[in-house]
């Protein structure tokens, strides 16, 4: 049983460029998250969704960045125009649908991280 | 998600417990406690939940205060690759599930 599967591992774009990060969910998880974390920083949540929507992007750059999870094929995070600022790990999460009356007990399951460097 | 609140760093010799806190005193009675923590150059691991009990597994228990507002993750021998950053997290039950908010949890330095 694959855990999160995330690619590719490392990503290297100059300015101005496209990154395009991959996420593949767990079996039988519909829900998938990303987070961003900067050198030295914290895990920052960026965007939840589901299959075909997007739940909660409240943690979203405005512009340039952008989150789909289609109805078949990985989650996907797009960065436009990248910046060295972008510079980060980006990890993605999955879970189960939820536990009946328990959503609170849903457990996530991380990825090892997409690591992008900006020149 | 309420707020929780967790010494910046802990050392620990191998070999030996380590009780990490957590105190969460803004707790509502739905919400259940999440530990979680980051190995280095690592994605986030899941360690253990609970909502009232106390609760143990294969990695750790999880001591809750009677009145919620604290709780403890007990790591019963510390070893290297215990060293991490252990993070506690309060996960709303009302509603559908929404995302974790991680904070700057406690980094934990095992030594020999």
């Amino acid at each position: 049983n694959a855990g999160v599967m995330q690619n590719p591992r490392h990503l290297v774009r100059r300015r101005g460029q496209e990154a395009r990060l991959r996420c593949s969910p767990m079996k039988g998880h519909s829900h998938v998250y990303w987070y961003r974390q900067l050198p030295e920083e914290g895990l920052k949540f960026m965007v939840y969704l589901q299959k075909e929507n997007i739940i909660d992007e409240s943690g979203m750059p405005k512009e340039r960045f952008s989150a789909e999870f289609p109805k078949e094929g990985p989650s996907i995070l797009r960065i436009q125009q990248v910046v060295r600022g972008d510079s980060a790990a980006y990890f993605c999460a999955s879970s189960p649908p939820l536990a009946g009356s328990r959503p609170g007990a849903n457990v996530l399951t991380f990825g090892a991280g997409s690591r992008l460097t900006v020149l | 998600d309420a707020k929780t609140t967790q010494p910046n760093s802990m050392e620990s010799n191998e070999e030996e417990p380590v009780h990490l806190p957590c105190n969460h005193s803004t707790i509502s009675g739905t919400d259940y406690i999440h530990w979680y923590r980051q190995l280095p150059s690592q994605g986030p691991e899941y360690v253990i939940h609970g909502l009232t009990s106390n609760v143990n597994n294969r990695m750790a228990s999880l001591a809750i205060a009677e009145d919620r507002k604290s709780s403890t993750l007990i790591l019963h021998r510390a070893t290297l690759r215990d060293a991490a950053v252990y993070y506690c997290i309060l996960r709303d039950n009302t509603g559908t599930a929404s995302k974790l908010t991680f904070g700057t949890g406690t980094r934990l330095q095992v030594t020999l």
